[in-house]
C-alpha cells in the first residue's frame, strides 16, 4: 500500500517553543491531508483538512493561529504548533488521501509531542 | 449527525480463539467503511476497505461484513495471536463532505 511518512516521531520542547511536524507521501500525489490529535485510550480527532495550494479547514475548537498547517505540495503537509504549552502534548497523526470522499485513507506513523 | 459507534468497548481473549467486533453507523451518504488497526503509539493500518455493494472482504484472518441497509458491519479475528492486541477503528466514510466519521475504537486484548 501507499507509504505516509512522518516526522519527527518524537520530539520534546520547552514551553514557548514552536514545533514543526513534517507528513509526507512518499509513492502517491495527496489531494487531501488531514491533521489529527488523539489523546491516550481515546480515538483520533480530526482537527483539520488540508488541500494542496489553498488554506487549511479548521474543525471547531481548533485554534488556526496555534496549529499552523500548510500544504505546499502535493506531497507534504506541515503541522506547526505555535507557542506550545504543556496542554499541547499530544500524539499528532496525519492522514493523506487521493480521492478521500470514496478512497482509502493512509495513515503517518505518528508524532508524540511532549512540552515541558 | 454523521456518528459511528463501536462495540465493544474493550474486550480480553485468549490466544488461537476468535472473536468478533461491531460498528454501527449513521454516516449518510455513505461512501465506504474501512477497519484500521492501531497499535499503541503508531499510526493506523488499513485491514479492509468496504462499498456500498460488498457484503464482506477478507485480509487474512480478519474478515469484515457490511450490511448497509441495517448500516452495520463487523470485524470477525480468527485464530487471534498475541500480536492481534490493538485497538481497532471503524471509519466510514461520507460522499458530500469528503470527510471521514471514525468510531472510539475496540480495545482487544490476546493473553496467552
Amino acid at each position: 500500500g501507499a507509504v505516509v511518512s512522518q516526522h519527527p516521531s518524537r520530539v520534546i520542547c520547552k514551553s514557548g517553543t514552536s514545533v514543526k511536524i513534517e507528513c509526507r507521501s512518499l509513492d502517491f500525489q495527496a489531494t487531501t491531508m488531514f491533521w489529527y490529535r488523539q489523546f491516550p485510550k481515546q480515538s483520533l480527532m480530526l482537527m483539520a483538512t488540508s488541500n494542496e495550494g489553498s488554506k487549511a479547514t479548521y474543525e471547531q475548537g481548533v485554534e488556526k493561529d496555534k496549529f499552523l498547517i500548510n500544504h505546499a505540495s502535493l506531497t507534504l503537509s506541515t503541522l506547526t504548533v505555535t507557542s506550545a504549552h504543556p496542554e499541547d502534548s499530544s500524539f499528532y497523526i496525519c492522514s493523506a488521501a487521493v480521492a478521500p470522499a470514496f478512497g482509502e485513507l493512509f495513515f503517518g506513523e505518528g508524532s508524540r509531542l511532549t512540552v515541558l | 449527525k454523521n456518528q459511528v459507534e463501536q462495540s465493544p468497548q474493550s474486550l480480553i481473549i485468549l490466544e488461537g480463539k476468535n472473536c468478533t467486533l461491531q460498528c454501527n453507523y449513521t454516516v449518510s451518504p455513505f461512501s465506504n467503511l474501512r477497519w484500521y488497526k492501531q497499535d499503541t503509539g503508531r499510526g493506523p493500518v488499513s485491514l479492509t476497505i468496504m462499498t456500498f455493494s460488498e457484503n464482506t472482504k477478507s485480509n487474512g484472518r480478519y474478515t469484515a461484513t457490511l450490511d448497509a441497509d441495517t448500516k452495520q458491519s463487523s470485524l470477525h479475528i480468527t485464530a487471534s495471536q498475541l500480536s492481534d492486541s490493538a485497538s481497532y477503528i471503524c471509519v466510514v466514510g461520507n460522499t458530500n463532505a469528503g470527510k471521514s466519521t471514525f468510531g472510539d475504537g475496540t480495545t482487544l486484548t490476546v493473553k496467552p
